[in-house]
């Protein structure tokens, strides 16, 4: 079971880019790295997906190095919206996904 | 686009009981996944249904089965309510034999036992 690492919690004021560091180094070749963002009682919601380097969209910027053992998303200037716990999955097998404990980012005004 | 909707939204349930909790799937979606989330916890993987047969298991007693329909919609059972059974019941859909596998998720069922 390839699971995750990553902090348990971040705080950032707003306007400031975040990051969050994910390490995953038991990642099958074929697995992709996805991030997800969950606000208090709401399901999950899909931020951001890459294999390798780097995958950006309008909400974020993922990064994955050439050993795809760590990946880093890149959320750029926060605001208090973007206070949540995102998650970084490791695929079971197929679409079936581990989620671990996730990072809890809470932006400051 | 018909998004993922789960019902009920609260429920209460006594220790012992039985509790039928359901999902629709995002249209076009053809595999649907369970998961437990406690609270201050991220959601574990109960169990997945792809052509009405479950695909996928966690680390979840038998008490906790599942159903798939035709429809692609889906129902989680469980027996014999233990007070840990206390959780955000997490629906996701999603197409199977995509490379990427994205999950859409429901709001959840938050279910209390006492």
């Amino acid at each position: 079971l390839a699971k995750t690492t990553q902090p348990i919690s971040m705080d950032s004021y707003e306007g400031q880019e975040v990051n969050i560091t994910c390490s995953h180094n038991n990642i099958a070749t074929n697995d992709y790295i996805t991030w997800y963002q969950q606000f208090p009682s709401q399901g999950p919601r899909f931020i951001i997906q890459g294999y390798k380097t780097k995958v950006t969209n309008e909400v974020a910027s993922l990064f994955i190095p050439a050993d795809r053992k760590s990946s880093t998303l890149s959320l750029p200037r926060v605001s208090l919206s973007d206070t949540a716990v995102y998650y970084c999955l490791s695929p079971v097998a197929g679409n079936q996904f581990y989620f671990g404990t996730g990072t809890s980012l809470t932006v400051i005004p | 686009e018909t998004g993922v909707t789960q019902s009920p939204t609260h429920l209460i349930k006594t220790r012992g009981q039985q509790v039928t909790l359901r999902c629709s799937s995002q249209s076009g979606h053809n595999t649907v996944s369970w998961y437990q989330q406690a609270l201050g916890q991220g959601p574990q993987f109960i169990f997945q249904y792809y052509r009405e047969e479950e695909n996928g298991r966690g680390n979840f007693p038998p008490r906790f089965s599942g159903l798939q329909f035709p429809n692609y919609s889906s129902e989680l059972n469980v027996n014999a309510l233990e007070l840990d059974d206390s959780a955000l019941y997490l629906c996701a859909s999603s197409i199977s034999g995509t490379v990427t596998g994205e999950l859409f998720f429901g709001e959840g069922s938050r279910l209390t036992v006492l």
